[in-house]
């Protein structure tokens, strides 16, 4: 099975970089995701990594390493808009997806 | 992008009725979808895979009688809650499995009430 771990929550202030932690135990790795998912929505892809190092789309990076089960995603120049739930998600070689919990960014004027 | 749709978006149902969700790719063939269970303030589930033209491979704890999955087309998966009951009530998303290798489209979502 997976065990993905990420924190609750986070709050920043518009204008400024958050980092998101996931850690990651698993039986099975073939790439590690991340989406943002607001509210009563379906989550949206933001981000794909499947070998070690960053890897960069506008105002959002993500990093995987691979040997220490971590990954972040990097939200720079935040805005109102990008308060949301940020899920971490690891695939497994059936294509399967195992998500964290999520975080919940709230974006603060 | 792919797109992929649910219908109906919400509904609400008695306790002991049925209830079908769809799922369909509208620009693209999926030969695989996956069906997910989200509670409030909760992650995703994967419930199971639905593979076209073969029988669905259920998650551990699933049950495969009340939750049934038919993938009837390359375009279409549908989802039947039977026998519904209140803690079935939940969010249900699918996703299609897209052409290269990092993409898996999600639908918008149906939120289930049971009543």
């Amino acid at each position: 099975g997976q065990n993905i771990d990420q924190p609750t929550e986070m709050t920043a202030t518009e204008g400024a970089i958050v980092q998101i932690n996931c850690t990651y135990q698993t039986s099975g790795f073939n790439g590690l995701f991340w989406y943002q998912q607001h509210a009563g929505e379906a989550p949206t892809f933001l981000s794909y990594n499947v070998l070690d190092g960053l890897e960069e789309k506008g105002r959002f990076s993500s990093f995987l390493s691979r040997s220490k089960g971590y990954s972040y995603l990097l939200l720079k120049e935040l805005q109102m808009k990008d308060s949301a739930s940020y899920l971490c998600a690891v695939r497994d070689g059936d294509y399967k997806l195992s998500f964290g919990a999520g975080t919940t960014v709230t974006v603060r004027a | 992008g792919a797109v992929v749709s649910q219908h109906p978006s919400w509904v609400i149902c008695k306790s002991g009725t049925s209830v079908k969700i769809e799922c369909r790719s509208l620009d693209f063939q999926a030969t695989t979808m996956f069906w997910y269970r989200q509670f409030p303030k909760q992650s995703l589930m994967l419930m199971a895979t639905s593979n076209e033209g073969s029988k669905a491979t259920y998650e551990q704890g699933v049950e495969k009688d009340k939750f049934l999955i038919n993938h009837a087309s390359l375009t279409l998966s549908t989802l039947t809650v039977t026998s519904a009951h209140p803690e079935d009530s939940s969010f249900y998303i699918c996703s299609a499995r897209g052409v290269l290798d990092y993409e898996q489209y999600f639908g918008p979502g149906t939120r289930l009430t049971v009543t």
